[in-house]
């Protein structure tokens, strides 16, 4: 059991690149979710999945695109980065949707120069 | 949004000295947790503390959800304590939509 799991750990980009971000879990979780964590600060919510199909928006969702094919998987997509995207993004997933413990992946580093 | 606040921000421990971190959030909610990111930048699940005491090995928690405020209780602290600790909130109506606190850094010198 992995847990969740994060690719890749660390990437650079240039301004107006695209790339996704990979998020996979393996415990049949319904919700998932992506954050941003800024120098110094707490997280902040992306976007969130309630289940397969579903998607919505979190308190910072600009310039971020997300889907839920499966179950087990939520990529989350920038698709022209700036440098104001450079953070540290973890995804997150719990069993339930209505309030529970979550769990977070080991994190992506992201600098956009 | 609801609101959550931290306190200290700051906090520096002799090694085997008891400290008490708090969390006061500004409205009802059904979901907290208490996290402690480690200086790799992974974030430890140590409570899921809506309401109640929990207490796992050093480390105990207490969430007053009618007072809303959640306090993390360290005793006997170790230099593998530093790091930022985090209290997260989902409000009654998203529980899991967290709201973050801006964390504690707490610096455990032997």
């Amino acid at each position: 059991n992995a847990g969740v799991t994060q690719t890749p750990k660390f990437q650079v980009l240039k301004t107006g690149q695209s790339m996704t971000l990979q998020c996979a879990q393996d415990m049949n979780h319904e919700y998932m979710s992506w954050y941003r964590q800024d120098p110094g600060m707490g997280l902040r919510l992306i976007h969130y999945s309630v289940g397969a199909g579903i998607t919505d928006q979190g308190e910072v969702p600009n310039g971020y695109n997300v889907s839920r094919s499966t179950t087990e998987d939520f990529p989350l997509r920038l698709l022209s980065a700036a440098p104001s995207q450079t953070s540290v993004y973890f995804c997150a997933s719990s069993w339930r949707t209505g309030g529970d413990e979550q769990y977070f992946g080991p994190g992506t580093r992201l600098t956009v120069t | 949004g609801i609101q959550v606040e931290q306190s200290p921000p700051d906090l520096i421990l002799q090694e085997g000295a008891n400290s008490t971190l708090r969390c006061n959030f500004s409205d009802s909610v059904n979901n907290l947790q208490w996290f402690h990111q480690n200086p790799w930048g992974q974030l430890i699940n140590l409570f899921y503390i809506p309401s109640g005491t929990k207490q796992n090995g050093r480390l105990s928690a207490t969430t007053v959800a009618t007072e809303r405020y959640s306090l993390l209780y360290i005793s006997s602290s170790q230099t593998t304590d530093s790091g930022v600790y985090f209290c997260a909130v989902g409000p009654s109506a998203a529980g899991n939509k967290l709201t973050f606190g801006g964390g504690t850094r707490v610096l455990v010198k032997p």
